[in-house]
């Protein structure tokens, strides 16, 4: 398996566009991670998805994010409109069932808001 | 939520042991601790996982004394590609999936 793969590597968008950021899980892991990583706040969890269904979204920041996941290779991170604030590395990871499974994680989608 | 407390920063030489240790003191009975590596520009990997006692991998030994209020990365014999950040977690099991991820300790091996 290729891993977890993200969408584009690298975004740069101007203020006030829509940003859609796209991950492929590994084929078989039935849990997936949203995660935003910058220098002042690390690593924070979006959202996860346990068989395509959002369990806790909790750590979606705003209204301006909303995340999907319409079958099970395939999860959208969208943000609309798009703010300088919403600059940061954003990563996917999935797992398998069952518990305390290690997460992969993909190498992420440098995001900058300009 | 699952919160852990580890040193910011560490220095070590190379063909040193490194322990990294963290602090859970609020740990329940059914969570696990899990350690990951992050080096610069990609997403973190897995590195080691346990309950109780040691467990060794190839890459690492971790140690969980009775308590498990605390837990010791060990890393043997690190190298300078072994510069990055470790981060320690309490994986809660059941239906809360979260990995939750503290500040890390940046590790910098020197020459």
């Amino acid at each position: 398996d290729a891993g977890v793969i993200q969408s584009p590597r690298h975004e740069v968008t101007e203020m006030g566009q829509e940003v859609t950021l796209r991950c492929k899980p590994i084929s078989g892991h039935d849990y997936l991670f949203w995660y935003r990583q910058t220098m002042m706040r690390g690593l924070e969890l979006l959202i996860y998805f346990n068989n395509n269904v959002p369990i806790d979204d909790s750590g979606m920041p705003e209204d301006r994010f909303s995340a999907k996941m319409p079958n099970a290779s395939f999860s959208t991170l969208k943000i609309q409109p798009s703010e300088p604030r919403d600059s940061a590395v954003y990563f996917c990871a999935s797992s398998l069932p069952g518990l305390n499974t290690e997460a992969f994680f993909g190498q992420g989608t440098r995001l900058t808001v300009v | 939520l699952a919160k852990t407390t580890q040193p910011i920063s560490m220095d070590s030489y190379e063909g040193q042991e490194v322990n990294i240790t963290c602090s859970h003191n609020n740990i329940a009975t059914n969570d696990y601790i899990t350690w990951y590596q992050q080096f610069p520009s990609q997403g973190p990997r897995f590195i080691i996982q346990g309950y109780k006692t040691k467990v060794t991998n190839e890459v690492a030994s971790l140690f969980i004394p009775a308590d498990r209020k605390s837990s010791t990365l060990s890393l043997p014999r690190v190298s300078l590609s072994d510069t990055a950040v470790y981060y320690c977690l309490r994986t809660a099991s059941g239906s809360a999936r979260q990995l939750t991820f503290g500040s890390g300790t940046q590790l910098t091996v020197l020459p």
